[in-house]
């Protein structure tokens, strides 16, 4: 089955640990996001990428890296500058922009960080 | 820059009662409109779509949307709600020509009670 997987589920991490999220696709898509999700804050988009070697800050970059060496993979690191980095975190890949640009974004099931 | 609003937080509907889910946007260009759904702990999943044509736009499990250029809105529709559509919706915009970036409203938790 084609699709987006988040690992891990569940990650805790201490204080002034960096922390990386794993985000792949196989449905072929050249543009990834991530976005946290906060409860009453909705969706904020934090990096996004358009095609392999190249990514954009979104709204809330600061504290977080990414890296997209490869088109099925676009890992997030949670460096220890996040200074509240407890959230959710969505990933999602949509097609390129010119690619059947109205194609909606596919999201995986979401990895829940927690600060200990 | 490209944003969107759901002005309300919750809203609370009888099952048999017609839902409505407000959302405007804002943005420089031609809108493409989304709306999602998710369910506690859960990513989000694909409802429907307005790219261009028909204004009015259904989708899965009876939802559909109406886009109103005049007034920048695409608000979510049911005619009849059910107790399983109770979770949280989210409006999303992207620019035509605007590159990928895509953005979310604050979501809207709609509860439906019998």
């Amino acid at each position: 089955d084609g699709g987006i997987t988040q690992s891990p589920k569940y990650l805790f991490r201490k204080e002034g640990q960096n922390v990386t999220l794993s985000c792949e696709q196989n449905l072929n898509h050249d543009a990834m996001y991530w976005y946290r999700q906060d409860p009453g804050q909705g969706l904020r988009l934090i990096y996004y990428s358009q095609i392999v070697n190249d990514f954009q800050k979104g709204d809330i970059a600061e504290g977080y890296s990414v890296s997209r060496e490869k088109k099925e993979s676009f890992p997030l690191t949670v460096t220890s500058a996040q200074k509240n980095p407890t959230a959710f975190y969505l990933c999602a890949s949509s097609p390129r922009q010119g690619e059947r640009m109205n194609t909606e974004a596919f999201f995986g099931q979401g990895t829940r960080l927690t600060v200990v | 820059a490209q944003s969107v609003a759901q002005p309300e937080d919750q809203v609370n509907v009888a099952e048999g009662n017609p839902l409505t889910v407000k959302c405007t946007y804002s943005v420089s260009g031609n809108p493409y409109l989304f709306w999602y759904v998710q369910y506690p702990n859960r990513g989000l999943q694909f409802l429907l779509k307005y790219i261009t044509g028909d204004n009015l736009v259904k989708g899965s499990y009876g939802f559909e949307a109406e886009f109103n250029k005049s007034q920048t809105s695409f608000h979510l529709k049911k005619p009849s709600a059910l107790v399983s559509d109770s979770a949280l919706y989210f409006c999303a915009v992207r620019v035509a020509g605007g590159g990928n970036k895509l953005t979310f409203g604050t979501g809207t938790q709609l509860k439906v009670e019998l």
